[in-house]
């Protein structure tokens, strides 16, 4: 059974661009949240989709978004980026409509701004 | 606002020395998960905890439910150099809030 893929693994910005990561969880499973690891300040929560639907948002700005396709696929799309958007972004996985059942993440895309 | 927080943040130790993480906050959560993810990978899932007072055990591992459902701590015995990475909590607050992580660096 495939895990959760994440593409691509490594990707340089520069600021202002905007950039669009994707997200394949394992198969069966509808919910998927993302997260934002960064040394200072850890795991972050930034959205949770589950069937197509935005349940759950951190406190992040507008510049970040995402959506979930009917396939269960998501993506996570920055705009504008800035320099401290140099982060981890991590996306997991869960079967049930509660990512807190039992989360399975990916390798994560480390996303580097310059 | 609910916060997890761990200590130690950092940890070096010689390997066959036993250490313990723990896992504060100030909520009560329903349930809550430790997590070990090394260089360049995502977090791997270690155990779920969801009963106060619960003690659940992998193999050298040891990890323990506060009463009270708001804490939670990880024994290591007998550390390997295997063992190191980073080891994260995370509590069911409608969605899984992380703790900073613990640096575990297991030396030959």
């Amino acid at each position: 059974k495939a895990g959760v893929t994440q593409t691509p693994r490594y990707l340089i910005k520069t600021r202002g661009q905007q950039v669009t990561l994707s997200c394949s969880p394992i198969s069966g499973h509808r919910s998927v949240s993302w997260y934002q690891q960064t040394p200072g300040q850890g795991l972050q929560f930034l959205f949770e989709y589950f069937s197509e639907t935005q349940r759950n948002k951190g406190n992040f700005p507008g510049r970040f978004s995402g959506r979930q396709f009917s396939n269960s696929r998501s993506e996570m799309n920055v705009s504008t980026l800035e320099l401290g958007d140099s982060a981890l972004y991590l996306c997991a996985s869960s079967w049930g409509d509660r990512l807190v059942t039992e989360a399975f993440f990916g390798q994560g895309t480390r996303l580097t701004v310059v | 606002t609910q916060l997890l927080e761990q200590s130690p943040q950092f940890l070096s130790i010689q390997e066959g020395e036993n250490l313990t993480v723990y896992c504060n906050s100030s909520s009560v959560f329903s349930s809550l998960q430790w997590y070990r993810q090394e260089p360049g990978e995502g977090p791997v899932l270690l155990v779920t905890v969801v009963t106060g007072g619960e003690v659940k055990k992998l193999k050298r591992l040891t990890f323990q439910f506060g009463d009270a459902r708001k804490d939670s701590s990880l024994h290591i015995t007998a550390a390997q150099p295997g063992d190191t990475g980073l080891y994260l909590c995370a509590g069911d607050g409608g969605k899984l809030i992380f703790g900073q992580g613990t640096e575990l660096s297991v030396k030959p």
